[in-house]
């Protein structure tokens, strides 16, 4: 299947600092990728869309303004937490959807913890 | 409100078993589903999805889907220890465009037993 690549897998920031996660498409091009935060046995929760070269679509509840997303290419989209709080602490997973039958595909996915 | 819903479990079966996962969406819009795998603290892992009204096999696995039902299943032959997971059920629709939001269940927890 198709490859979605992460970085960083594990990170922890300070409160009050930003952090930035890279989600990029290895072996395709992604006009549309998807970020989503999940928290310990929950579900996968939808935070934003993101197409290409145009500003991101944000879930309701999600603020745009600290949830920072750029997708500037077709194989990458970056996700910065901005003035991070220990509740911001997640597992923040993006996708990518191919063009061919529309399947998203996953990234391994990043820890960010917050002290 | 879109939702999927999944069973949360624990199912537990015993090896060479078969697990039978189920999952019932609520947005008639719905136009593909998909099965995702995702063991305890890594990224869900696609399995298959389906679009059309039946059965679609790969491998060990089996996706049921009954639009008119509005339910999908999962089947797992042979069940191994190594399929013990949280499987996650999810409803796509296409928002246009290129856009194809999944609405995702929040899990079954399997567990195959030797």
């Amino acid at each position: 299947g198709a490859v979605v690549s992460q970085h960083p897998s594990w990170v922890i920031c300070k409160s009050g600092t930003s952090v930035k996660i890279e989600c990029r498409s290895l072996d395709f091009q992604a006009t549309t990728m998807f970020w989503y935060r999940q928290f310990p046995k929950q579900s996968l929760m939808l935070m934003a869309t993101s197409n290409e070269g145009s500003k991101a679509t944000y879930e309701q509840g999600v603020e745009k303004d600290k949830f920072l997303i750029n997708h500037a290419s077709l194989t990458l989209s970056t996700l910065t937490v901005t003035s991070a709080h220990p509740e911001d602490s997640s597992f923040y997973i993006c996708s990518a959807q191919t063009g061919v039958g529309n399947t998203i595909y996953f990234g391994e996915g990043s820890w960010l913890t917050v002290v | 409100q879109k939702e999927v819903e999944q069973n949360s479990g624990p199912l537990s079966v015993p090896e060479g078993a078969i697990a039978s996962l189920n999952c019932t969406y609520s947005d008639r819009g719905s136009q593909s589903f998909f099965w995702y795998r995702q063991y305890s603290g890594k990224s869900p892992e696609l399995i298959m999805f389906i679009y059309s009204n039946g059965d679609k096999e790969d491998g060990r696995f089996t996706a049921q889907l009954n639009k008119a039902s509005q339910y999908v299943s999962l089947l797992i032959r042979d069940s191994q220890p190594s399929d013990s997971a949280t499987y996650l059920c999810a409803a796509g629709l296409d928002s246009g465009g290129s856009n194809y939001k999944l609405t995702f269940g929040k899990g079954t927890l399997l567990t195959v037993n030797p």
